[in-house]
């Protein structure tokens, strides 16, 4: 999990309430991720940015938001909008989203909304 | 569209016995091919890749892979499995510029 920090590791909320995820890199890479992880389901990418004020969705970007500011973090939101909110979330940074580079994951947030 | 398939949800061995976790994938170019380890609410972490070269691709904690093309697949495998490799593999391929596109996930358990 090196060079890539997530916080909180667990997180919950109301339902209806917006909740801002945190990843930082100091790898010094430009593109950044994040997935969603659902039991079964393996990894869906929600969206990614291959450099600072420029971001794509992915293919499960319905209810999120994202910003990138600097390099070196790229904040979640996943707003009251999402239908099903719950589940554990990965960012991932790469040195570029071009093909070939291999991604690096933080630990995870695993969100919880009641 | 690109797409990479995990036939098996589980695999179960014993330890000291070699391991095989496949993958197999659809791409219309050449393909980029990863495998991740996940261990229980934790990150994945990357234990190698085939970008081009020799099909026999080594990497992280004594697993290798094997990239074949006319069969489409990328199965991971390791001569003398550890209890300690127990955990969710996953495959990953992706062409130029794109993202990973990951499978559904493989769980290995590994028994003494």
């Amino acid at each position: 999990d090196g060079g890539i920090t997530q916080s909180p590791k667990y997180l919950f909320r109301k339902e209806g309430q917006n909740v801002t995820l945190s990843c930082e890199q100091n790898l010094n890479h430009d593109a950044m991720y994040w997935y969603r992880q659902d039991p079964g389901q393996g990894l869906r990418l929600i969206y990614y940015s291959q450099i600072v004020n420029d971001f794509q969705k992915g293919d499960i970007a319905e209810g999120y938001s994202v910003s990138r500011e600097k390099k070196e973090s790229f904040p979640l939101t996943v707003t009251s909008a999402q239908k099903n909110p719950t589940a554990f979330y990965l960012c991932a940074s790469s040195i570029s989203v071009h093909s070939g580079y291999e991604q690096y994951f933080g630990p995870g947030t695993r969100l919880t909304v009641t | 569209a690109q797409s990479v398939a995990q036939p098996e949800d589980q695999v179960n061995v014993a330890e000291g016995n070699p391991l095989t976790v496949k993958c197999t994938y659809s791409v219309s170019g050449n393909p980029y091919l990863f495998w991740y380890v996940q261990y229980p609410n934790r990150g994945l972490q990357f234990l190698l890749k085939y970008i081009t070269g020799d099909n026999l691709v080594k990497g992280s904690y004594g697993f290798e892979a094997e990239f074949n093309k006319s069969q489409t697949s990328f199965h991971l495998k390791k001569p003398s499995a550890l209890v300690s490799d127990s955990a969710l593999y996953f495959c990953a391929v992706n062409q130029a510029g794109t993202a990973l596109i990951f499978g559904k996930g493989t769980t290995l358990s590994v028994s003494s």
